[in-house]
């Protein structure tokens, strides 16, 4: 049973422009929210979060949306770059409920254009 | 600044060989956690500690042993290797609960 759900596994959009990635999870006891970016041959980094108490994460080009009524997030990206041809991992975990595990999407490849 | 560091980086193990991969933190994380990805998979949870003197099972536990040496070491067995156990293995790390982890750059283990 798959409780985060990437359904795009690729993406591509030409640089300058904006990217959105999107993340669709099932286990209502989720209350946080990271994305990772991952290069080949390299572990995930991490790259933003978001609480369930908030709907919107902002850091500099990065910014995390939350949808609880839909249970999604995304990710939008804005401008794209070349750096940010990447794959993606959305993960989720019920942290006000005290547990370590993170459970990770499935990714997206996203690849800019030039 | 090295973070979190697997050894080795590769290996080819044959069915039933045994195998330690190594991993360490010099962040002075109280967690630690073993993943394995596969293709399509996104990574999948094997083990983690939260605290040094503990271990608890992840989503994939079957085949695998841990032991968290000490706070800065979280070690992962494999007894018997099988071919099911090829996949990349990344060790990450974090302060505690749900916060974010800090990866190594992987093992790539090849069973043949």
């Amino acid at each position: 049973d798959q409780q985060v759900k990437q359904n795009s596994p690729s993406l591509r959009v030409q640089e300058g422009r904006i990217s959105i990635l999107n993340c669709d999870y099932t286990n209502s006891m989720f209350d946080y929210f990271l994305w990772y970016k991952k290069y080949p041959a390299e572990g995930p980094t991490f790259l933003i979060s978001i609480s369930s108490i908030k709907d919107k994460n902002e850091d500099g080009r990065f910014t995390v949306f939350l949808n609880k009524s839909a249970k999604h997030l995304s990710l939008h990206i804005v401008p794209s770059q070349p750096g940010d041809s990447a794959v993606y991992f959305c993960a989720a975990s019920a942290r006000n409920f005290g547990n370590e595990k993170l459970t990770f999407g499935t990714g997206t490849r996203l690849t800019i254009i030039p | 600044n090295a973070g979190v560091t697997q050894t080795p980086k590769f290996q080819v193990l044959k069915t039933g060989q045994s195998m330690t991969l190594q991993c360490a933190q010099d962040m002075n994380h109280n967690s630690m956690y073993w993943y394995r990805q596969d293709p399509g998979m996104g990574l999948r949870l094997i083990y983690y500690s939260a605290s040094e003197g503990t271990t608890d099972k992840g989503e994939v536990p079957n085949g695998y042993n841990v032991s968290r040496l000490n706070k800065r070491e979280f070690s992962l067995r494999l007894e018997s290797a099988a071919p099911s156990q090829t996949s990349v293995y990344f060790c990450a790390s974090s302060t505690g609960a749900g916060q974010p982890q800090h990866f190594g750059d992987g093992t790539r283990l090849s069973i043949l």
